[in-house]
This record gives structure tokens, C-alpha cells and sequence, in this order.
């Protein structure tokens, strides 16, 4: 299958301070990218739609000033959580459709994820 | 909007059997996937129904029933590397991805 690397798979930081966390489709293209959350023991929560060359689309109660998604590539998009805060501790999952075979609903592919610890 | 809901927990026997229920609610259906994700780990795809009916993979099967609104995962012969959580998931607007809240299987010796 596709594969979607996914760029630190663990950080730690210090409360404050901004962590970019990217995601890329290494060998397709991927027009659309999706950004995932999942606290301890929950489900994943989609947080928002990242679409290359335009604005990402937040979910309802994702801060889009805190959460800066940029998908300036067909095979890149990063996540930014600026100012992060002990609460903001989460795993953050990306993933990404074929663009190729996006019409009709093919799987998800995702990348590893990100454990994000802020101290 | 959507709502899925299965089971929070299962435990069963190395080599038994085990079927995981996913009951759901959405607005227009696009088909569901079901994923395995290990403690610390993505998801990773397992099966994806579209049509009424059993989809068999090796020893993992999926069933889907639209009028029902339900779709079980089965899991056969389990081994100790099947304790994971397992995921029903549905599309929506754009091919976003709705998730359960998971299935956390426990395989015992």
C-alpha cells in the first residue's frame, strides 16, 4: 500500500513554544490530507481538512489560529501547534487519499503518528 | 452527523473467535472501514464494506448490512499479536474519516 510519513513520531516541549509536525505521501500525491487527534484511551477526532494550494478546513472547536496547517505541496502538509499548553498533549495523526483515485472512496492511508508531550 | 458506537472492550482465547459489533448513524452512506491500531501505533486498514453482505480476508472478515445500520468485524483463530483496538469507521463530506471509539480486544493465552 501507499505510504505517509509522518515527522517527529515523539516530541517534547516546553509549555509556550510552537511544535511543526509534518506529514508526507511519499509515493503519491495527495490533494487532500487529513489531521487526526487521540487523547488516552479515545478515538481518533478528526481536527481538520488540509488541501494543497488553499485553506485548511478546521471541525468545529479546533482553534485554526492555535492549529496552523500549511499544505504547500502535493506531498506535504504540517501541522503547527503554536503556543502549546500541557492540555494540547495528544497523538496527532495525518493521512491522505490517492489523488489519483480519489473519485470513489478508497482507504485512508496514515502516517505513524506524533506523540506530542508538553511539559 | 454521525454515531457509532461498538463495544469498549473484548476479551477472548488464543485460537478462538471473536466478532466485534459496530452499529451506526450517518447521513448518506459512503461505505465503512474498519482498523487495527496497536497501543502507540496509527491505524492500519483492515477491510472497507460497500455492499450488503461478508467480505472474507484470511482470518479476518467483515460484514455490512445498510438496512440495519451494522457491520461486525470477525476475528478467527486469534493469536496474541491480535490484542489491539479495533476501529469502525464511516465517511463523510469529502472523505473524512468519523471513528468509534474503539474495541480494545484482549487476546490470553
Amino acid at each position: 500500500g501507499a505510504v505517509v510519513s509522518q515527522h517527529p513520531s515523539w516530541v517534547i516541549c516546553k509549555s509556550g513554544t510552537s511544535v511543526k509536525i509534518e506529514c508526507r505521501s511519499l509515493d503519491f500525491q495527495a490533494t487532500t490530507m487529513f489531521w487526526y487527534r487521540q487523547f488516552p484511551k479515545q478515538s481518533l477526532m478528526l481536527m481538520a481538512t488540509s488541501n494543497e494550494g488553499s485553506k485548511a478546513t478546521y471541525e468545529q472547536g479546533v482553534e485554526k489560529d492555535k492549529f496552523l496547517i500549511n499544505h504547500a505541496s502535493l506531498t506535504l502538509s504540517t501541522l503547527t501547534v503554536t503556543s502549546a499548553h500541557p492540555e494540547d498533549s495528544s497523538f496527532y495523526i495525518c493521512s491522505a487519499r490517492d489523488s489519483i483515485k480519489e473519485t470513489g472512496n478508497t482507504e485512508a492511508f496514515f502516517g505513524q503518528g506524533t506523540r506530542l508531550t508538553v511539559v | 452527523g454521525q454515531n457509532i458506537d461498538q463495544p469498549t472492550e473484548m476479551t477472548a482465547t488464543e485460537g478462538a473467535i471473536v466478532q466485534i459489533n459496530c452499529t451506526y448513524q450517518t447521513s448518506g452512506f459512503n461505505g465503512l472501514f474498519w482498523y487495527q491500531q496497536h497501543a502507540g501505533e496509527a491505524p492500519t486498514f483492515l477491510s472497507y464494506n460497500v455492499l450488503d453482505g461478508l467480505e472474507e480476508k484470511g482470518r479476518f472478515s467483515s460484514f455490512l448490512s445498510r438496512s440495519k445500520g451494522y457491520s461486525y468485524l470477525l476475528l478467527k483463530e486469534l493469536q496474541m499479536k491480535d490484542s489491539a483496538s479495533y476501529l469502525c469507521a464511516v465517511p463523510f463530506n469529502d472523505y473524512k474519516l468519523s471513528f468509534g471509539a474503539g474495541t480494545t480486544v484482549t487476546v490470553r493465552a
